[in-house]
C-alpha cells in the first residue's frame, strides 16, 4: 500500500520560518516532491529530492531521508502569500506514479 | 519553462449529458500524462494514468466505462466524463512529466493544466 502523512494545518507569522513534515510508506521510492497550490489554482512544482539532504531554491528548502522515509519543507522569510496548502509526493513504481499526501494548509498572518 | 494548457477552465451540465475536457502540452512532448480529482480542501486524488497510443491505467475504484480517456497524441489528452451526475462535480486537474532527451534523469516535476471546475446540475 501507499500512504503518506502530513499536518493538516500550520499556522505561522509574515518573516518566521516555518517546517512542514511528510512521512510516507509505499511500496517503492524513486523522490519526493513539494508542490505549492492556492486555492482554486493548480499545484506549482517546488523541489524535488531524490537523495538523502537539502536541496535548496531561493525561500525554500527540501529535506530528505529516505532511511526514515520522511521529508520536510522549510520556508524562510514567510509573507502573506505564502499562505496556500502544500502537498509531498512520493515518486514510486519505477518513477512512474506520483502519490500525493494529504496537504499541510499553511496560514501566514500578519 | 513547460506549459500544460487544459479547456474548459470552467463547466456546467446537465445530469445526464457528458462532458470533454481536453489537456495539451505546448510545448513538449508528454507521452504519460495523469488525471487526478479534488474536493475542496482535499487532496489530489490519482484516478487515471493515460499513456500516449496505449489504453490508460486506472486507479482502483475509478469507473473506466464513466470517465474515458484518450490519449491520441504526445501533446492531447481527454478526458470525458459520460452520463455526468451531480456527484460528479469537482475539479479535474490534469498533469505531465517532461521526458528529457538522451536518457537524463527529469527533476520529478509534474507540469499541471490549470484545472476544470465540473457542476453537473
Amino acid at each position: 500500500g501507499q500512504s503518506l502523512e502530513q499536518p493538516s494545518e500550520v499556522t505561522a507569522v509574515e518573516g518566521a520560518i516555518v517546517q512542514m513534515n511528510c512521512t510516507y510508506q509505499t511500496s517503492g521510492f524513486y523522490g519526493l516532491s513539494w508542490y505549492q497550490q492556492h486555492d482554486g489554482g493548480a499545484p506549482t512544482f517546488l523541489s524535488y529530492n531524490a537523495l538523502d539532504g537539502l536541496e535548496e531554491t531561493g525561500r525554500f528548502s527540501s529535506f530528505l531521508s529516505r532511511s526514515d522515509s520522511y521529508g520536510y519543507l522549510l520556508l524562510q522569510e514567510l509573507q502573506m502569500k505564502d499562505s496556500a496548502s502544500y502537498f509531498c509526493a512520493v515518486r514510486d513504481n519505477y518513477g512512474q506514479n506520483f502519490v500525493f499526501g494529504p496537504g499541510t494548509r499553511l496560514s501566514v498572518l500578519p | 519553462g513547460a506549459v500544460v494548457s487544459q479547456h474548459p477552465s470552467w463547466v456546467i451540465c446537465k445530469s445526464g449529458t457528458s462532458v470533454k475536457i481536453e489537456c495539451r502540452s505546448l510545448d513538449f512532448q508528454a507521452t504519460t500524462m495523469f488525471w487526478y480529482r479534488q474536493f475542496p480542501k482535499q487532496s489530489l486524488m490519482l484516478m487515471a494514468t493515460s499513456n500516449e497510443g496505449s489504453k490508460a491505467t486506472y486507479e482502483q475504484g475509478v469507473e473506466k466505462d464513466k470517465f474515458l480517456i484518450n490519449h491520441a497524441s504526445l501533446t492531447l489528452s481527454t478526458l470525458t466524463v459520460t452520463s455526468a451526475h451531480p456527484e460528479d462535480s469537482s475539479f479535474y486537474i490534469c498533469s505531465a512529466r517532461r521526458i528529457l532527451a538522451g536518457g537524463l534523469a527529469d527533476t520529478g516535476e509534474l507540469f499541471f493544466g490549470e484545472g476544470s471546475r465540473l457542476t453537473v446540475l
